[in-house]
């Protein structure tokens, strides 16, 4: 079976660091994928972790554990564009892209 | 580059009519996916695509549900009868291939609401 947990809100406040957990339980793993939602937008490709380790990008940065099944997205110097729904999502081996629920980060000044 | 285009943006329609939503994709991607977005939820893969074959349509209601893409391009996805609990986005997405990594990119949805 198919299994992603993120929290479901989180806030925090400009120029602040917020780090957003996921952990997953897939019958297959391939890779893990982090998308930014904004309310009433598109999902857009924000990070992709295959191997273990952090992978640094700007301002965000994503983790992965793969013998854990567990990731984070770490956000930096958090500004209020950065309040969104910030989407996990695991790849499988023969399946598309399985979402979790999504974490809705507040950003307040 | 054009963006994975969708309509309509909207749609209100009644429980028991039908409706359907076109895709069109990023031109020269080969692999294209529907889901389906409840309010404060993940996205929930319905169909995915390769060309014009499927390659899983295991969570599409197929007693309400049917999507296709002609030609491998542009494509369709119908619900007949809908129900109240279908009020959700639809989101299309394609990517250049099927693979490890390989990025998909969403359009920007067709919000229905069954009422």
């Amino acid at each position: 079976g198919q299994n992603i947990d993120q929290p479901t809100e989180m806030t925090a406040t400009e120029g602040a660091i917020v780090q957003i957990n996921c952990t997953y339980q897939t019958s297959g793993f391939n890779g893990l994928f982090w998308y930014q939602q904004h309310a009433g937008e598109a999902p857009t490709f924000l990070s992709y972790n295959v191997l273990d380790g952090l992978e640094e990008k700007g301002r965000f940065s994503s983790f992965l554990s793969r013998s854990k099944g567990y990731s984070y997205l770490l956000l930096k110097e958090l500004q209020m564009k950065d309040s969104a729904s910030y989407l996990c999502a695991v790849e499988g081996t023969v399946t598309a892209l399985i979402f979790g629920k999504g974490t809705t980060l507040s950003v307040s000044s | 580059e054009a963006g994975v285009a969708q309509s309509p943006r909207y749609k209100i329609i009644e429980k028991r009519q039908s409706v359907a939503f076109w895709c069109n994709p990023i031109s020269g991607h080969a692999t294209l996916y529907w889901y389906q977005q409840i309010l404060g939820q993940g996205p929930k893969l319905l169909i995915q695509f390769q060309n014009n074959g499927v390659v899983d349509d295991s969570q599409l209601p197929k007693d309400r549900f049917s999507a296709e893409r002609l030609k491998g391009v542009d494509s369709t996805l119908k619900i007949q009868p809908a129900k109240l609990e279908d009020s959700a986005v639809y989101l299309c997405a394609s990517s250049p291939r099927q693979g490890a990594g390989t990025e998909a990119f969403f359009g920007q949805g067709t919000r229905l609401t069954v009422v």
